[in-house]
């Protein structure tokens, strides 16, 4: 089955500075839609970017991936990390059928 | 906005319990979705559907069972709950389309003691 790697554990940062959070999947689907959810504390996880398209960057909310196929990347960064960005991010590569997998998440810890 | 309904939110039972955890869904999607969250696991997929009547084995069914009775409506069995099922259950949905969001509702935690 699909499956994905995400950095490990909990990722800590001083506000302002840039956040890079790694993803690598696998996947038996040659064009896998590849998503980025981020759950804040005490909170559902929700959609934050997603991607189809190979070698092109996605943005939203500050946030951008691009979608690396042939390395089976997909790294979350934002130039900028803000107080308000702490929280639990997954990686999930749509296996088809609307099947996520997502990774064991990673902790972003913002501090002042 | 897409609503995703759990209940109970939280729910305390004991080993060997008979357990059900229900969601709905009033997105008309086609897809729902129970999954488990433990840290250090990330966010697992237990069962799902496409459609009333319709069940998928996800992940990590040992233990569950599921049933979708409407295209609304979703439940998660637990007909002989343990310790390990102690845990945060997350129900979600999504439409037919492919890489469409998923939709998660607020999380059932359920404790087995």
């Amino acid at each position: 089955g699909d499956s994905v790697t995400q950095t490990e554990g909990l990722v800590t940062l001083t506000e302002g500075l840039p956040v890079m959070l790694n993803c690598t999947y696998q996947t038996i689907y040659s064009n896998p839609f590849l998503f980025w959810y981020v759950q804040h504390l005490n909170e559902s996880p929700r959609l934050l970017l997603k991607s189809f398209t190979d070698n092109k960057r996605t943005e939203h909310q500050g946030f951008h991936a691009t979608l690396h196929k042939s390395s089976s990347s997909f790294h979350l960064q934002k130039s900028s990390a803000q107080l308000s960005d702490s929280a639990l991010y997954y990686c999930a590569p749509d296996s088809g059928y609307n099947k996520l997998t997502f990774g064991k998440g990673t902790v972003l810890l913002v501090s002042p | 906005e897409a609503a995703v309904t759990q209940s109970p939110r939280n729910k305390v039972t004991v080993t060997g319990g008979n357990v059900t955890l229900s969601c709905r869904q009033t997105n008309s999607h086609n897809y729902m979705y129970w999954y488990r969250q433990d840290t250090g696991h990330g966010l697992r997929l237990i069962h799902y559907s496409y459609g009333a009547g319709n069940l998928q084995i996800g992940d990590v069914p040992d233990g569950y069972k599921a049933t979708r009775t409407t295209q609304e409506d979703f439940f998660l069995l637990l007909e002989l709950a343990s310790p390990s099922q102690t845990s945060l259950y997350f129900c979600a949905s999504s439409d037919a389309q492919s890489n469409t969001e998923v939709f998660f509702g607020k999380g059932t935690r359920l404790t087995v003691v």
